[in-house]
């Protein structure tokens, strides 16, 4: 049973292109939670979605920054417009569905430097 | 004053030491979580507990809810268990962590 798998883990972007970050979750999850973790900080929740639904965006920056989990296919955050302070590592946990909510896996996350 | 606190932030120590990280947290939660960071690496999920002990290998996690206290231990420690150790909690039906601020751990062969 393979883990979550996140791609690219490296990305490379210039102020104002967009960066597309995916998430694969573990087979038979049905949550994903994306975080960021900006340089030298804790990891901080950006938001939480279920099958084609955002169950909770609180952290997630009110411009630029969108998330969906379609019904096929991965998670996808999505960042328009890259700026310098978009560098960070972004990291997608997902769980499996019913109770277990808390027993979060995490991919490796996805490294992005915006030059 | 944070919701998470771990100590000691830094730990540096010769192979085969036992180590202990501590965690200590001022809220009601439902569980506690230990993850490992390596440098330039993804997350790793240790554990994940709200009562009692676990044990994994050489790992070792304990909690005391009335305390509101965890300790990670590691036995026979090894320079590839360097690494910042972070412990999260999340609090009822939350699913959000809170984070603590992570102890980066050195061990020198």
């Amino acid at each position: 049973n393979a883990g979550v798998m996140q791609n690219p883990r490296h990305l490379v972007r210039r102020r104002g292109q967009e960066a597309r970050l995916r998430c694969s979750p573990m087979k038979g999850h049905s949550h994903v939670y994306w975080y960021r973790q900006l340089p030298e900080e804790g990891l901080k929740f950006m938001v939480y979605l279920q099958k084609e639904n955002i169950i909770d965006e609180s952290g997630m920056p009110k411009e630029r920054f969108s998330a969906e989990f379609p019904k096929e296919g991965p998670s996808i955050l999505r960042i328009q417009q890259v700026v310098r302070g978009d560098s960070a590592a972004y990291f997608c946990a997902s769980s499996p569905p019913g109770l277990a909510k808390e027993t979060q896996y995490f991919g490796p996350g996805t490294r992005l430097l915006v030059l | 004053k944070n919701e998470v606190e771990q100590s000691p932030q830094n730990l540096t120590a010769q192979e085969g030491e036992f180590i202990t990280i501590n965690c200590s947290y001022s809220v009601g939660i439902s569980a506690l979580h230990w993850l490992q960071q390596h440098p330039g690496g993804g997350i790793v999920s240790l554990f994940m507990l709200s009562s009692g002990k676990k044990k994994h290998g050489r790992l070792i996690a304990t909690i005391n809810i009335q305390e509101k206290h965890s300790s990670l231990h590691i036995t026979a420690s090894h320079p590839r268990d360097s690494a910042v150790y972070i412990c999260a909690v999340s609090l009822g039906s939350n699913y959000q962590l809170i984070w603590g601020a992570g102890t980066k751990l050195i061990i020198k062969p």
